[in-house]
């Protein structure tokens, strides 16, 4: 139980187009989800809180406008990069917490991105 | 603040061996831990959690850790560690609103 899947795995793609990479949990209802980035070799950084049916919220320094986050379902969160550049390029990675509020967050596989 | 530090940034060791990550936290608040592996290129899969109890946690691939409240720590062991264990381990604890805090990492390294 408690899998979450990310779709594209991974993305190569070309200085100023938008990318869509999508988190779905498979077999549970996600109330909220999460948006991180992780550079090489580094930690997790949290970008934002995705929460069915209302606005996304950002962490201090993250561009809203620059990293749309979509959650229209209790299983499917979307995170746009809008408009990407060389540096945007990342390992994203989505977690999910079931609505039973486990404290527990189950990952995603990540999503690679590359723009070139 | 809710914060983890985790000591050792790199351990090598030899297959079969024990291994211990050493993961301190900093919290104001009531305390849930976490241990996450992370193999190249992948996701996070959860290793064990301590939300109450029992101080000593068993989690899945033969790993366990013990809550120590006065230590302010939460190290993950293994009797005995594979070459598949050779992976990322991160240690986190909880922020309101569900969130996490993760510590930088630790990259084991095991060696034949």
């Amino acid at each position: 139980g408690a899998v979450v899947s990310q779709h594209p795995s991974r993305v190569i793609c070309k200085s100023g187009t938008s990318v869509k990479i999508e988190c779905r949990s498979l077999d549970f209802q996600a109330t909220t989800m999460f948006w991180y980035r992780q550079f090489p070799k580094q930690s997790l950084m949290l970008m934002a809180t995705s929460n069915e049916g209302s606005k996304a919220t950002y962490e201090q320094g993250v561009e809203k406008d620059k990293f749309l986050i979509n959650h229209a379902s209790l299983t499917l969160s979307t995170l746009t990069v809008t408009s990407a550049h060389p540096e945007d390029s990342s390992f994203y990675i989505c977690s999910a917490i079931d609505r039973v509020g486990t404290d527990t967050q189950y990952f995603g596989p990540g999503t690679r991105l590359t723009v070139l | 603040a809710q914060s983890v530090t985790q000591l050792d940034s790199q351990v090598p060791v030899f297959e079969e061996a024990p291994v211990e990550l050493r993961c301190n936290y900093s919290s104001s608040v009531s305390v849930y831990l976490f241990w996450y592996v992370q193999y190249p290129n992948q996701g996070l899969q959860l290793l064990l959690k301590y939300l109450s109890g029992s101080t000593l946690v068993k989690g899945i691939n033969g790993f366990e850790a013990e809550f120590n409240k006065s230590q302010t720590s939460f190290h993950l062991r293994k009797p005995s560690v594979h070459i598949s264990d050779t992976a990322e381990y991160f240690c986190a604890v909880n922020r309101p609103f569900y969130k996490l805090s993760f510590g930088a990492g630790t990259t084991v390294t095991v060696r034949a």
